[in-house]
């Protein structure tokens, strides 16, 4: 069983390439989420869905989309890369939209913008 | 504005004595608080769920306790061994809107 499974696992980008970070999970989870992770900052939520065809905003949704296509797929895209994005980004699924429901998260994509 | 605060100096304790981290929140009033261990170059990994009408939760050698009252969480590690240092997050429903929202984290350092 995969779980969470993101790629690439390492990316180096020049500032205003775009690119797709991809995340996909097996566990037929209805809630996936995007984080990113910076020092001193923690997880700061990107976007979310709460099931196909549906996503909508977090904390810090400025210079990314998502689509949610599928159940299994939630890939997150930097349109125009700044070196604001430099970061560790995390996806994470969980079975439904509840509250009380624990995260499933990938292992991460540490993303480099030059 | 909504806050969660998490010790962000290390911890640093000898094996064999119970680790104790804190979580504190402001203008949350959360119904559930989960924690999670992080190891370096993972993702987090989650270890306990406690509801708001919970005072304390346990599993194996990891309690976990919550205050509503005082906006605080404290999460507690007996008979800490070196496997369980580790980077520590907490993190809080937003109300209704499908939102977890994660602290800083506290790393523990358990030595030999």
């Amino acid at each position: 069983n995969a779980g969470v499974t993101q790629t690439p696992k390492f990316q180096v980008l020049k500032t205003g390439q775009s690119m797709t970070l991809q995340c996909a999970q097996d566990m037929n989870h209805e809630y996936m989420s995007w984080y990113r992770q910076d020092p001193g900052m923690g997880l700061r939520l990107i976007h979310y869905s709460v099931g196909a065809g549906i996503t909508d905003q977090g904390e810090v949704p400025n210079g990314y989309n998502v689509s949610r296509s599928t159940t299994e797929d939630f890939p997150l895209r930097l349109l125009s890369a700044a070196p604001s994005q430099t970061s560790v980004y995390f996806c994470a699924s969980s079975r439904d939209r509840g509250r009380d429901q624990p995260q499933h998260f990938g292992d991460g994509t540490r993303l480099s913008i030059l | 504005s909504q806050k969660i605060e998490q010790n962000s100096e290390a911890l640093n304790i000898q094996e064999g004595k119970t680790a104790t981290l804190t979580c504190n929140y402001t203008n949350y009033s959360p119904a559930y608080l989960q924690w999670y261990r992080q190891d370096p170059g993972r993702g987090p990994v989650f270890l306990l769920l406690i509801r708001e009408n919970e005072k304390e939760k346990r599993k194996e050698r990891l309690k976990v306790t919550f205050d509503t009252t005082l906006k605080q969480s404290l999460f507690h590690i007996t008979a800490s061994q070196p496997a369980d240092s580790a980077t520590y997050l907490c993190a809080l429903d937003m109300d209704s809107s499908y939102k977890l929202i994660f602290g800083s984290g506290t790393r523990l350092l358990v030595r030999p």
